[in-house]
């Protein structure tokens, strides 16, 4: 498909377990950016790539909380030690450039029990 | 910092009527600014943005917004609103590198 693919698009996981989040971004896209939304709210912003290289991790919560992109396409965020807090909706956007408009997966729902 | 605000976590419009959803910023120098829709069990999908020149601004499903500098508004609106737009607003200026700051969002219902 042409759009942005996240899976799995509902995880639901116990309270100390590892959680990996897959995000394919739009084809040629550059940036690639991690948001995480709690219900209620508006997207707030996690982390983000230019290519292969993490460029702002600024909005990760804690340690628990990692993402990468070896080969500057697929993304992978993963949370360690689910908390019950970390429950939201985990959403992921690519866009061709940083300052071009960012075009959204359609989320993962993560619940941690 | 850079922030939005969406005043309205609800706006309720008769079908064929006028819309506005309203979003005011606080930026250091020069906004970008953008409009995503939320459809149940959908992604955000972009539907307009403000970078630069003329202060109306033209998206899609026939939504426009209106930049206004001195208010420090970037309210979205359509002429005549319909039941499919009911939907979840957000209004969202760009940060550094690129990174999107959004509002609360505003629930949109339009009635037939």
């Amino acid at each position: 498909g042409a759009g942005v693919s996240q899976s799995p698009r509902y995880k639901v996981t116990k309270r100390g377990q590892d959680v990996a989040l897959r995000c394919d971004p739009i084809s040629g896209h550059v940036s690639l950016y991690w948001y995480r939304q709690a219900l209620g709210q508006g997207p707030e912003f996690l982390t983000y790539f230019n290519y292969e290289a993490q460029q702002d991790k600024s909005g990760l919560p804690n340690d628990r909380f990692s993402a990468e992109r070896p080969e500057g396409s697929i993304s992978t965020l993963t949370i360690q030690r689910t908390e019950q807090r970390d429950s939201a909706m985990y959403r992921c956007a690519s866009s061709f450039m940083s300052n071009d408009e960012q075009f959204f997966g359609p989320g993962t729902r993560l619940t941690v029990l | 910092a850079q922030s939005v605000a969406q005043p309205e976590d609800q706006v309720n419009v008769a079908e064929g009527n006028p819309l506005t959803v309203k979003c005011t910023y606080s930026v250091s120098g020069n906004p970008y600014l953008f409009w995503y829709v939320q459809y149940p069990n959908r992604g955000l999908q972009f539907l307009l943005k403000y970078i630069t020149g003329d202060n109306l601004v033209k998206g899609s499903y026939g939504f426009e917004a209106e930049f206004n500098k001195s208010q420090t508004s970037f309210h979205l609106k359509k002429p005549s609103a319909l039941v499919s737009d009911s939907a979840l607003y957000f209004c969202a200026v760009r940060g550094l590198g690129g990174k999107l700051i959004f509002g609360q969002g505003t629930e949109l219902s339009v009635k037939p």
